[in-house]
């Protein structure tokens, strides 16, 4: 059974960096893509970006600038940077296993976590 | 990037109805449009793939249809454990996205 459990810091100040980490446990690492989504207190759910075991990541544009994604593999971990927060960074975050195949669907979810963005 | 337009927002509806949620892509997604459920403080569960697949262990009351531009997700009787918020989303295209959400009420 793939189990995702992630964890960081839950509260920030503006204009520091947010910092999560989502290890995976049973399946294979190789073979899919690690992808971190967020979901902000009353809106709907937002891909951030992805990357695989290669390293190889894909963002979505408009966070590009502000957001690594890593991996270790030694580890079957993988985490998320997103640089300069604001309030509009507050959401809860989830990482997710995103198939490479037939659907390329989000199969495996973390827990999630909430991330608040506060002076 | 794909825009996803669900309808509707939301829905009041009774034990036993059958219901039927729509999405509608700004552009072709071929069939990669998937489904998930998503309640409070849980994490998203993906019910239907590539448009029409139901996912292991999923009740067959949930199933998808559609190709292209138009997809629809119906429950063919409701459950209490069924009320919830359901989005679609698409993977033919980086960046991935979603619908807005169709929150699903009891009435």
């Amino acid at each position: 059974q793939v189990q995702l459990q992630q964890w960081g810091a839950g509260l920030l100040k503006p204009s520091e960096t947010l910092s999560l980490t989502c290890a995976v446990f049973g399946g294979s690492f190789s073979g899919y893509y690690w992808s971190w989504i967020r979901q902000p207190p009353g809106k709907g759910l937002e891909w951030i970006g992805e990357i695989n075991r290669s390293g190889n990541t894909n963002y979505i544009p408009s966070l590009k600038s502000r957001v690594t994604i890593s991996v270790d593999t030694s580890k079957n971990q993988f985490s998320l940077n997103l640089s300069s927060v604001t309030a509009a960074d507050t959401a809860v975050y989830y990482c997710a296993r995103r198939v490479h195949f037939h659907g390329y669907h989000f199969d495996y979810w973390g827990q999630g976590a909430l991330v608040t963005v506060s002076s | 990037d794909i825009q996803l337009t669900q309808s509707p927002s939301s829905l009041a509806a009774s034990v036993g109805d059958r219901v039927t949620i729509t999405c509608r892509a700004s552009q072709s997604t071929s069939i990669y449009l998937s489904w998930y459920q998503h309640k409070p403080g849980k994490a998203p569960k993906v019910l239907i793939y590539a448009a029409s697949s139901l996912q292991s262990e999923v009740p067959s009351r949930f199933s998808g249809s559609g190709s292209g531009t138009d997809f629809t997700l119906t429950i063919s009787s409701l459950q209490p454990e069924d009320f919830a918020t359901y989005y679609c989303q698409q993977s033919h295209t980086s960046p991935y996205t979603f619908g807005q959400g169709t929150k699903l009420e009891i009435k």
